[in-house]
């Protein structure tokens, strides 16, 4: 089934500002909230936000979505080395009656 | 807290079928749906369905129409996935997730392993 399009990999320095970006369709990312999951090698997918900017209890404010049309964006400001993990973005298809991700991508912090 | 756990790894041979737990608590077990999300080995997150632990209703992806089991026991807040007809491409992490305002619980992942 169709899923939405992410960058691979981004790469950033220590502190700097990361923007990844997920794009879709009018069927999920355009008219369905996406959420943006951060997973760590060797552990569950964690939620960073939903619904497009929301941000559940105990996430930090360094990470903020948007979304603008069938793209949304997930910024982190002040990268940390912890930040270095994969980035899944996620929403639901009302066209195929199911939960798409994209692809993910991996950020790097240098 | 809410805390899902899910049973432990898994070895299966091709054909063979598996069936994975997933024991919730801390939460009102039947007001919530559970999502089953898998990951092969390198690979990103591939949702294959939902349960409403309620109705008891379903919804599955597509791929997995036809191999796909998704039950569950409302007295002991468990939810079951099985898959049958596995193949060596159904190696991978298998993930219930909670879905209330996003996906904020997930299960620690259970290992199926299909090797002959």
């Amino acid at each position: 089934q169709a899923g939405l399009t992410q960058p691979p990999s981004v790469s950033k320095g220590l502190r700097q500002t990361a923007t990844l970006t997920c794009t879709g369709s009018s069927n999920n990312v355009g008219n369905q909230g996406t959420a943006w999951l951060q997973q760590h090698q060797g552990h569950p997918p964690k939620l960073l936000s939903y619904r497009n900017n929301n941000r559940p209890s105990g996430i930090s404010e360094r990470f903020s979505a948007s979304r603008s049309g069938n793209t949304a964006s997930l910024t982190i400001t002040g990268l940390q080395p912890e930040d270095e993990a994969d980035y899944y973005c996620s929403a639901w298809d009302s066209s195929l009656t199911a939960w798409v991700f994209g692809g993910g991508t991996k950020l790097t912090v240098l | 807290q809410v805390q899902l756990v899910q049973s432990g790894a898994e070895v299966k041979k091709p054909g063979a079928s598996v069936k994975v737990s997933c024991k919730a608590s801390g939460y009102t077990f039947s007001s919530y749906f559970m999502h089953w999300v898998r990951q092969a080995p390198g690979q990103g997150l591939e949702w294959m369905g939902l349960i409403h632990p309620s109705a008891g209703s379903t919804t599955y992806a597509q791929k997995f129409q036809g191999r796909l089991t998704m039950t569950r026991d409302t007295s002991t807040s468990t939810v079951y996935m099985e898959l049958s007809s596995l193949r060596s491409e159904d190696t991978a992490v298998y993930y219930c997730t909670r879905e209330e305002s996003g996906h904020p619980d997930w299960g620690q992942g259970t290992l199926v392993t299909v090797s002959s």
